[in-house]
């Protein structure tokens, strides 16, 4: 079984600042793990994935995440956080088992809110 | 460009009526889902198709079919609404998972249903 816990419901930082957006995963085997992004009242939008080559994953719009298996932890950082970064952000695992077809079962965290103030 | 269309952004119902969600996809994709998205649920599965009349449940099946007559296109129905279906659903699709593809989801931009 898998799963996946984001650890803030809400963060809030001041523009300029660095954005931590926390997330640590269970997973039977070795994991394909995911950050997506949503602005109000779109899709989600996949911001970066890790798929077991390189542990520090760069992704769009200046985020990054470093797959960590000792914490079991995939955190979303960002060096300096833009008004336009505020949206709510999933943390996606995906394990080697579940849907047939080869449609890998993905579990998604319950999310995080961003909030970027002036 | 990659594209998943939702063709109802929003929709209001009433209790008992039959709901259709429809979803169209232009990038080929094998796979393809519906998702229900409710604030501090984050996202559930509800169904998934993984080729053409092929489908399988996900977590949240109950109240909910679904069809998938053509590759391209995967429907979502709601036979008889109910209240507690008020929520965002999202569609998705994907490419079949391989060793080459690590399955990243295309999302559409969701259907709100209300139902009263």
């Amino acid at each position: 079984a898998q799963s996946v816990t984001q650890l803030d419901s809400h963060v809030s930082v001041s523009e300029g600042t660095p954005v931590l957006l926390r997330c640590n995963y269970s997973s039977s085997y070795s994991p394909s793990l995911f950050w997506y992004v949503q602005h109000p009242n779109k899709g989600l939008q996949l911001l970066l994935k890790y798929t077991s080559a390189a542990t520090l994953v760069k992704g769009i719009n200046g985020f990054e995440a470093e797959f960590k298996k000792s914490e079991t932890s995939f955190h979303l950082t960002k060096p300096s956080a833009h008004m336009s970064d505020a949206a709510e952000y999933f943390c996606v695992v995906k394990g080697g088992g579940g849907l047939t077809g080869g449609g890998n079962k993905l579990t998604f965290g319950t999310g995080t809110q961003l909030k970027v103030e002036l | 460009d990659v594209k998943v269309t939702q063709s109802s952004r929003y929709l209001v119902k009433r209790t008992g009526e039959k709901v259709f969600l429809e979803c169209v996809q232009d990038m080929d994709h094998e796979n393809m889902f519906w998702y229900r998205q409710d604030p501090g649920l984050g996202l559930r599965l509800i169904y998934f198709s993984y080729d053409v009349k092929m489908k399988e449940k996900g977590d949240i099946p109950e109240g909910y079919s679904v069809s998938r007559e053509k590759k391209e296109r995967f429907s979502l129905i709601l036979e008889s609404a109910s209240t507690n279906q008020t929520s965002m659903y999202l569609c998705a699709s994907s490419l079949r998972t391989g060793s080459t593809n690590t399955g990243e989801l295309f999302f559409g931009e969701g259907s709100r249903l209300t139902v009263l």
